[in-house]
């Protein structure tokens, strides 16, 4: 079985801080992964996806398989970062997307 | 192209009422999954659906329960309502399902008194 693990509830940062989103995921075959992104009033939407290897927003993330993380970086938060951000496990014959609990930035000025 | 739709944003039910809930996926995708989500759940996927058929249905009672249509759009029904239902229901589409993308609706909030 897969799982998401992302271990902050909460996390609080000043604007221009850097800020680190913690990912870890239990998966037996070769994984795609995401981080959704959820701001006020808005519907979920795709942040970024490990295969594409592209930077959002700022946003990086790089899949270490050896430590099976998925971590999600930024050099220097905005207050428009504040926002629920979700970890996504794929599995290939799977057809769905496992989540991770979320964890709810807040950019403080 | 126009984003994922569902419908409708907002019911209120009473317990032991059924309800039927509508998305209509991104022009084009043929996969429709759908999502519960609860504070206390956070995400759980429901089921998904490829060209009318399921392949894959998560761990929720036979009273969830869907369907897709061959244009693509998928209805979910959930019978004999209980307090615990009460969440925003997701609706998200791709191409093929799979490993690709998902793109999501809005959302229907669902309230059971």
């Amino acid at each position: 079985a897969q799982r998401v693990t992302q271990p902050e509830k909460l996390l609080s940062v000043f604007k221009g801080a850097p800020v680190e989103l913690k990912c870890n995921y239990s998966y037996s075959g070769s994984p795609e992964l995401f981080w959704y992104v959820q701001y006020s009033r808005q519907r979920l939407q795709l942040l970024l996806r490990h295969i594409s290897r592209e930077s959002i927003k700022g946003f990086t993330a790089d899949l270490n398989k050896g430590e099976t993380s998925f971590h999600l970086k930024k050099p220097f938060a905005q207050e428009e970062d504040s926002a629920m951000y979700y970890c996504a496990l794929n599995d290939s014959n799977d057809y769905k997307l496992s989540f991770g609990a979320g964890t709810t930035v807040t950019v403080r000025a | 192209k126009a984003g994922v739709t569902q419908t409708p944003r907002y019911l209120i039910k009473t317990r032991g009422q059924q309800v039927t809930l509508s998305c209509s996926p991104i022009s084009g995708h043929r996969s429709v999954s759908w999502y519960q989500q609860t504070p206390g759940q956070g995400l759980q996927f429901l089921f998904e659906y490829f060209s009318e058929t399921q392949r894959n249905k998560g761990n929720f009672p036979g009273r969830f329960s869907g369907r897709q249509f061959s244009n693509s759009r998928s209805e979910m029904n959930v019978s004999t309502l209980e307090l615990g239902d009460s969440a925003l229901y997701l609706c998200a589409s791709s191409y093929g399902g799979g490993r690709e993308t998902q793109y999501f609706g809005p959302g229907t909030r669902l309230l059971v008194l």
